[in-house]
C-alpha cells in the first residue's frame, strides 16, 4: 500500500496569485499523478511526473500554467500559477503501487 | 472525449437493499477496470477491480460485473448500508500507468 500525504487540504485564493500543493508518499515511486476534479466532472489528468525529468502534461494542460517539481521518488509539488476563477477545483496527486492511491486532495477556491 | 461514463450522477437505495452502480467505457484496449469509493474531504480509495478475462469479481458485500462485449461494468452493493453512502468512481486502464475515470456516482443509503 501508499500512504499519500497533500498539503494544503484546502485554501481560498485571490485571482492572479499561485499556489503550490504538496504530496508526500511514504514509499519510493517512479510516477507521480496529478489530477483536477472539477464540480460535475470526472477525475482529470494533469500531468505525470518522473523524477529526474521534467513532467509529461496532457493535452489542455501546460507547464507554465501548472508546473510541477519531482526532486526525488517520494515528493512532488504542483504549483497552479496566475489563478483565475476557473481554476476552482480539487487537486490530487495520486501514485500506482499496484492499484493506484489518491491524497486527500486540496480544495481550491479561487475568489 | 469521456472514454469512462457514469450516467447516473446519484442514486438513493433503502438500507438493506441492493445498489447497482452503472459504468460504460468506449475503448475496446481497456483491461483493468476499478471502483473507488470517495467520502467528502477525502481522496478517493480502492474498492474492488476486475480484469478483462473475468467476468465477475465478489469482495464481502461488493460484485463487480463486467459485460466486454457491451462495454458496460456495475457494482453491486447488496446489502446497503448508510456507511456506504458516498460517490462512487469507476475506472479503467490499458495496463499502463494511466487510468480514465467516471464522472462519479453519488450513492445515498437510506436508514
Amino acid at each position: 500500500s501508499a500512504v499519500i500525504s497533500q498539503k494544503p487540504s484546502r485554501d481560498i485564493c485571490q485571482r492572479g496569485t499561485s499556489l503550490t500543493i504538496q504530496c508526500q508518499v511514504d514509499s519510493q515511486v517512479t510516477m507521480m499523478f496529478w489530477y483536477r476534479q472539477q464540480p460535475g466532472q470526472s477525475l482529470t489528468l494533469i500531468a505525470t511526473a518522473n523524477q529526474g525529468s521534467e513532467a509529461t502534461y496532457e493535452s489542455g494542460f501546460v507547464i507554465d500554467k501548472f508546473p510541477i517539481s519531482r526532486p526525488n521518488l517520494t515528493f512532488s509539488t504542483l504549483t497552479v500559477s496566475n489563478m483565475s476563477p476557473e481554476d476552482s477545483s480539487i487537486y490530487l496527486c495520486s501514485v500506482v503501487h499496484g492499484i493506484q492511491y489518491f491524497g486527500a486532495g486540496t480544495r481550491l477556491s479561487v475568489l | 472525449d469521456q472514454q469512462v461514463k457514469q450516467n447516473s450522477p446519484s442514486l438513493s437505495v433503502q438500507e438493506g437493499r441492493i445498489s447497482i452502480l452503472n459504468c460504460d467505457y468506449t475503448n475496446s484496449m481497456f483491461d483493468y477496470f476499478l471502483w473507488y469509493k470517495k467520502y467528502p474531504a477525502e481522496g478517493p480509495t480502492f474498492l474492488i477491480s476486475i480484469s478483462s478475462i473475468k467476468d465477475k469479481n465478489e469482495d464481502g458485500r461488493f460484485t463487480v460485473f463486467l459485460n466486454k462485449s457491451a462495454k458496460h461494468l456495475s457494482l453491486h452493493i447488496v446489502p446497503s448500508q448508510p456507511g456506504d453512502s458516498a460517490v462512487y468512481f469507476c475506472a479503467a486502464s490499458d495496463s499502463g500507468n494511466q487510468f480514465y475515470f467516471g464522472t462519479g456516482t453519488s450513492l445515498t443509503v437510506i436508514p
